[in-house]
Order: structure tokens, then C-alpha cells, then sequence
């Protein structure tokens, strides 16, 4: 099975600056056949199911915002998300579903400092 | 609107049975793969199972394979889980998500709330 694993596991940022959460896998999730990374992200908010932000490791979900991003390939994959606001706070996962089973990093939890 | 929601969890006893149940609606059903995932209390998520739209391919978690069965009834719009031999570790709330990009094997997209289950003597 392809291990995620994320860093750090949680981090407090302080509103309007940037946080970093970085996202190594096992195995390459990168399949050369169509140029495409299989990655995704998700935020979770508490009680809510989780909300897919990302992508083919970039691809932004219709509606999030575009002070999120998503970048990396192979391997190493982050999410950045810049001028943080209060709303941001949530755990993010990353999510491999290059081969299955398909899996989750541990999750990073996002707070404000 | 995709609408995805969740019934049959509840408190169980370990080794007993359950089966879950996942009502789609605004979308195509039979054109998606579905997938199932789950969240233990304190614990981060959890991948269970997806299956492909037409119910010819099944893909499991190490955790759950040989316990759990996935299956689907594109004539009711109707996604299930089937958890046998239920442990504590078993303990979530799960829930449904269509696949991303159709027929299935590819990211889970849009979730329902989820459905709790507690496994208690």
C-alpha cells in the first residue's frame, strides 16, 4: 500500500500570512501515460463532511478559493494557503488514488496562532 | 445538486452485523463509481471501499477486506455497505462520496454527512 505522510501535524499561523502543509508519499503517484499526478486535497471542518479543495495535485474544486493552491509531483506535494483567514482553520488531508487501496496522509491541523 | 445521504449506523454489539445505506439524488447514478470513507473518533480519515458504476469492480482497505462488501443498486440510486464481525476499531462515522471522475478508482468528490456507527458490548 502507498503510505502518506504529512508535515507538521498541526500548525498555527497567524490571520493573513501563509501556511505550508507538505505531503510525501510511499510511491510515486505521478503515471507518465497522461502526465497527471493522483492527488488530492481535502479540508474537514468539525462536524461537517470533508470538502475537496484539489486535484490531479493542482486542480482547484469550482468554488475554493484562489488563495489556496496545490503544486508538487512524484512524490512531494504541498498546499499552500496564503493570507489565512478564520475560516481556514480545519484539518487537511492529502489523498493518493493512483492504486489501490487508495489512502489518506494522517492529517495536518490548521490553527490560528 | 448532488445530494448524498447516509442511513444505518447506530450502537452495535461487536461481532454483530450491519449494513449501511447511501440515497443519491441530483446526479446520474449509474454513471459514477462510489466510494466509502470513514473517520473513528480522534483518528484522521479512513478509505474504505469504492466500487465501479456499474458494479463490476470492488476495491477494499486492507482493514476491511474480507469483512466489509460494497455494493450498489443503480435502480433505487442507492449506494451499501455491508460490515460483518464488527470490532471496536470499527467504530466511525462513515461516509459516501461520488468518484470524481465517473466510472470510478478516481477521487471522492462530493460527500454526504455521514452516518455514525458505535461498536459496544
Amino acid at each position: 500500500d502507498i503510505v502518506m505522510t504529512q508535515s507538521p501535524d498541526s500548525l498555527a499561523v497567524s490571520l493573513g500570512e501563509r501556511a505550508t502543509i507538505d505531503c510525501k508519499s510511499s510511491h510515486s503517484v505521478f503515471y507518465s501515460s497522461n502526465n497527471k499526478n493522483y492527488l488530492a486535497w481535502f479540508q474537514q471542518k468539525p462536524g461537517q463532511p470533508p470538502k475537496l479543495l484539489f486535484y490531479w495535485a493542482s486542480t482547484r474544486e469550482s468554488g475554493v478559493p484562489d488563495r489556496f493552491s496545490g503544486s508538487g509531483s512524484g512524490t512531494d506535494f504541498t498546499l499552500t494557503i496564503t493570507n489565512l483567514q478564520a475560516e481556514d482553520v480545519a484539518i487537511y488531508y492529502c489523498h493518493q488514488y493512483y492504486t489501490t487501496p487508495h489512502t489518506f496522509g494522517q492529517g495536518t491541523k490548521l490553527e490560528i496562532k | 445538486q448532488v445530494h448524498l445521504v447516509e442511513s444505518g449506523g447506530g450502537v452495535v454489539q461487536p461481532g454483530r452485523s450491519l449494513r449501511l445505506s447511501c440515497a443519491a439524488s441530483g446526479f446520474m447514478f449509474s454513471d459514477y463509481g462510489m466510494h466509502w470513507v470513514r473517520r473513528a473518533p480522534g483518528k484522521g480519515l479512513e478509505w474504505v471501499a469504492l466500487i465501479w458504476y456499474d458494479g463490476h469492480n470492488e476495491y477494499y482497505a486492507d482493514s476491511v477486506r474480507g469483512r466489509f462488501t460494497i455494493s450498489r443498486d443503480n435502480s433505487q440510486n442507492t449506494l451499501y455497505l455491508q460490515i460483518n464481525s464488527l470490532r471496536a476499531e470499527d467504530s466511525a462515522t462513515y461516509y459516501c462520496a461520488t468518484d470524481g471522475y465517473g466510472s470510478g478508482s478516481y477521487w471522492p468528490r462530493f460527500w454526504g454527512q455521514g452516518t455514525v456507527v458505535t461498536v459496544s458490548s
